[in-house]
């Protein structure tokens, strides 16, 4: 089994829907992270958290919202999808620097498509 | 903030060759730097992972190296094969956060 799960791995849905991706890992890392990839473009931080009761806004949080439900799992909602977020999702753990290599670890990929 | 640039942004090689791939970046106070592949569609898988105390590390046929004071990294691929068809990106940490470059698209051509 994969260390970083993502679900659903392709989702299709319409303009003003409220989506769900949810993403666990069994790494045991404090850090979470979700980002965003479009074609041609690096990929652009969403939210991140370093813990259950630690949640942070990244570049581009505007039309997302997130949930730490427990250590291993981190949850990316989109609460009115518009066709513009139609992107290839990813969810990554990384451990802290005092006590671990801080190594980023990702997930396949959530492919979101809006119409 | 940091930035991340890989040039060039599209490399075509025959089978075979020995290639560099470049990461450059602004800030030197970094943890570390990893280096990526994608194929299309899909996830990031690492490659290599080079500690910020670190000069490069090895994997098989690859070879990643760190050069902090000038900000840059390169990857090296040995004898490239087919299945080296890839983007290769590269991230540095820089306290708790993840600064990527854009990506290399290697083809390798048989």
């Amino acid at each position: 089994d994969a260390d970083v799960t993502q679900t659903p791995r392709n989702r299709i849905t319409k303009t003003g829907k409220r989506i769900m991706l949810e993403c666990s890992q069994t790494k045991g890392h404090d850090r979470m992270y979700w980002y965003r990839q479009d074609p041609g473009l690096g990929l652009q931080l969403i939210y991140y958290s370093f813990d259950v009761k630690d949640i942070n806004k990244g570049e581009i949080s505007d039309g997302y919202s997130v949930s730490r439900q427990a250590q291993a799992k981190f949850s990316l909602s989109l609460e009115s999808a518009i066709p513009n977020q139609t992107a290839l999702y990813f969810c990554a753990t990384s451990g802290g620097t005092s006590t671990n290599t801080g190594e980023l670890f990702f997930g396949e990929g959530s492919r979101l498509t809006v119409l | 903030k940091q930035e991340v640039t890989q040039i060039p942004a599209a490399l075509s090689v025959p089978e075979g060759e020995n290639l560099v791939l470049n990461c450059s970046f602004t800030d030197s106070a970094i943890y570390n730097l990893q280096w990526f592949r994608q194929d299309p569609g899909k996830g990031l898988t690492s490659l290599l992972l080079i500690q910020s105390s670190q000069r490069e590390q090895t994997s098989g046929r690859l070879n990643a190296s760190l050069d902090k004071s000038s900000g840059r990294s390169t990857l090296y691929i040995a004898a490239s094969q087919p299945g080296d068809s890839a983007t290769y990106l590269c991230a540095v940490r820089t306290g708790n956060q993840f600064y990527f470059g854009t990506g290399t698209s290697l083809t390798v051509i048989p």
